[in-house]
């Protein structure tokens, strides 16, 4: 069964470097997400990606975050200057043409 | 989006049949009501959607009333391995919308 693939699987950084959390979506969807977990709290939503753009960003989608899809099958996401507040787990997700989202294992990002 | 309420927690035994129901008052004509299931340090994973009546799946039972202002997940006989936090979401599932999910419902299950 295709499933999206996310890596690294635990990230360890220190306040204000940068850091690049990759995924792989599944290989024929079409829309692309990251969510983020704050220990204990729930899973909100961070940004949407279609047709090699932003389609939606949530206001934590601050200017210190990016994403990309730099070759046919990664889906990236940067964040330029990290926070401790950022730490937390980051899944991406994927979909097709039918709306069932499919999240990858997610990366867990620590900021020191 | 529609607000939903769900019970924090829950409690069941191996075998049982578990039902979660949701609130959801303001759902809009639209909107389709979509259950995810997540385990300790991993993704959301969906179990099933419905718009209204019943769905049925391999893994759950979704009841939805007339009226569409709650729904229920039902789960036959549960196993140690469906303790997980349960999430209702509601809203108009267009191709590529995020997803809005709420606290959702711990279910534990014990032996």
């Amino acid at each position: 069964e295709p499933e999206v693939t996310q890596t690294p699987s635990h990230q360890v950084t220190q306040m204000g470097q940068e850091v690049i959390l990759r995924c792989v979506p599944i290989s024929n969807h079409l829309y692309f997400y990251w969510y983020r977990q704050i220990l204990g709290q729930k899973v909100e939503f961070l940004v949407s990606f279609y047709n090699n753009e932003i389609s939606e960003k949530s206001e934590i989608f601050d200017d210190q975050f990016s994403v990309e899809r730099p070759d046919g099958s990664n889906f990236t996401l940067k964040i330029r200057s990290t926070k401790l507040e950022d730490s937390a787990m980051y899944f991406c997700a994927s979909s097709g043409t039918y709306n069932e989202q499919f999240f990858g294992p997610g990366t867990r990002l620590t900021v020191l | 989006l529609a607000k939903t309420t769900q019970p924090i927690s829950m409690d069941s035994y191996e075998g049982q049949e578990v039902n979660i129901t949701c609130s959801h008052n303001n759902i809009a004509t639209n909107d389709y009501i979509t259950w995810y299931q997540q385990f300790p340090s991993q993704g959301p994973r969906f179990i099933i959607q419905g718009y209204k009546t019943k769905v049925t799946n391999e893994v759950a039972s979704l009841f939805i009333p007339a009226d569409r202002k709650s729904s229920t997940l039902s789960l036959p006989r549960v196993s140690l391995s469906d303790t997980a936090v349960y999430y209702c979401l509601v809203g108009y599932m267009e191709y590529g919308n995020k997803l809005v999910f709420g606290a959702g419902t711990i279910l534990r299950v014990k032996s």
